[in-house]
């Protein structure tokens, strides 16, 4: 079965520090794309940042950064410069190559002031 | 800016009655979603259109019926539902999920069912 983990259902952070959220996953297939949503009590889901399985160059978006293990089969999501606005929950996904998107259960960040 | 327009924001129905939910995207994405989401939980999918056809149904009981009028709106009607399907129902869009495009999701509907 293809499933999705993130063994961490809260996490917190003072503001301005780093924070590293834990996904991992399990497929028999060897070219995939991963995700991390983010979704503040505004309740929107946002695209937080993207990795394709086939390279090896781990995936930066300003002040988010991934460490891909695709061997490990770990994908976790760091937060440098943790900011308020950083506050919801983060949901790590793939496709797995098809249509759907399966998700992990979440983890939710607070940010402490 | 929500490139995905759900409406409403807001509903409250009585389990007789008979409502719908809309979603738009003018990003010419083949593939649209519906999911429904509890409270800290992550979306669970509901159904899948891709080029305006009906491609998954994860076994949706039939009081919901959705329906992809054209390639940018899809809908979903609502008849006799159960307080249990009181949840946020979200909608999305990708442009190619096999290829890893990434799935663009609307604000929801908060559904309450009296």
């Amino acid at each position: 079965a293809q499933t999705v983990t993130q063994s961490q259902p809260e996490m917190s952070v003072q503001e301005a520090e780093t924070v590293t959220l834990s996904c991992t996953y399990d497929t028999s297939e060897s070219d995939y794309y991963l995700f991390w949503y983010k979704q503040p009590p505004s309740r929107q889901m946002i695209l937080v940042i993207r990795q394709e399985a086939y390279k090896q160059q781990n995936a930066t978006e300003n002040r988010f950064s991934v460490n891909f293990q695709k061997a490990a089969k770990s994908f976790s999501l760091k937060i440098s410069d943790s900011q308020l606005g950083d506050a919801a929950m983060y949901f790590c996904a793939t496709p797995f190559g098809n249509e759907k998107l399966t998700f992990g259960t979440g983890t939710r960040l607070t940010i402490i002031p | 800016d929500t490139e995905v327009t759900q409406t409403p924001k807001h509903l409250v129905m009585g389990m007789t009655n008979k409502k719908s939910l809309k979603c738009e995207q003018h990003m010419g994405h083949r593939a649209m979603y519906w999911y429904k989401q509890k409270a800290k939980k992550p979306p669970e999918l509901m159904f899948v259109y891709s080029y305006e056809k009906l491609s998954i149904n994860e076994s949706v009981p039939s009081r919901f019926s959705p329906e992809c009028p054209n390639s940018s709106l899809l809908n979903l009607h609502l008849h006799a539902l159960q307080p249990e399907d009181s949840a946020l129902y979200l909608c999305a869009s990708s442009q190619d999920p096999r290829m890893g495009q990434p799935q663009h999701f609307g604000d929801g509907t908060r559904l309450s069912i009296l």
